[in-house]
């Protein structure tokens, strides 16, 4: 079993919807949570870190389920400009463990 | 730009040959990652430097790769003996040790690697 996964998709989905991701994780010693997003042929740049009150940034919400070991992220009225990779992170003390990613393409 | 620089960017070689990348992190970060990225995979962690020693390798990091951070700045990855198994995008990450909360690994644009 793999040490985080994601559903590879893609998700494709017309612009103003709701698309939501899940990544399940299996240490449950891991400390850290974060979404990264990764256009085609750049590097991962931070989108949100993820607390286990849940949080949310303009559009985009993401929530921790410890007991579970899952982390979602939650796009509302997407855009065109959302459609790249999400990378799901699991972090212990320093080190960051990657989903494969989830592919979003939004279509006009 | 006063973010994780990678150098080069591209580079293309026959098998065999010797390859060394840098990686300039942000300045006062003193930890710093190498991660390696194949199509359709998020980054697998290679090695991690805490100023200028290296606290971990990762067991994909075989006998011909090494990595130094002798000052505790700029990195270099090496690659000895290029296979084509070694076509890849190697991303180089920085951060600062947090104190207390999370630590955010900030990732340069990559160095992309072609073994021909």
């Amino acid at each position: 079993r793999k040490e985080v996964e994601q559903d590879p998709g893609p998700f494709n989905v017309p612009e103003g919807a709701t698309v939501a991701f899940n990544c399940t994780y299996s240490n449950s010693a891991s400390q850290s949570f974060f979404w990264y997003r990764q256009d085609c042929r750049k590097e991962p740049k931070l989108l949100m870190s993820v607390y286990s009150s849940g949080n949310e940034d303009g559009r985009f919400t993401a929530q921790l389920n410890r007991a579970s070991q899952y982390i979602s992220l939650l796009i509302r009225d997407s855009k065109l400009s959302d459609s790249a990779t999400y990378l799901c992170v699991v972090a212990g003390t320093y080190k960051y463990i990657f989903g494969t990613g989830t592919r979003l393409k939004v279509l006009a | 730009d006063t973010g994780v620089s990678q150098n080069p960017r591209h580079k293309i070689t026959k098998r065999g040959q010797n390859v060394t990348f840098r990686c300039d992190p942000i300045s006062e970060h003193n930890r710093l990652y190498w991660y390696r990225q194949t199509l359709g995979q998020g980054p697998e962690f290679l090695t991690y430097f805490q100023n200028e020693a290296q606290l971990e390798k990762s067991r994909l990091l075989s006998d011909r790769f090494s990595a130094e951070r002798p000052k505790g700045s700029f990195s270099t990855l090496e690659i000895q003996r290029t296979e084509q198994g070694d076509s890849a995008m190697y991303l180089c990450a920085s951060s600062l040790s947090p104190i207390g909360g999370q630590e955010t690994q900030y990732f340069g644009p990559g160095t992309r690697l072609l073994v021909l």
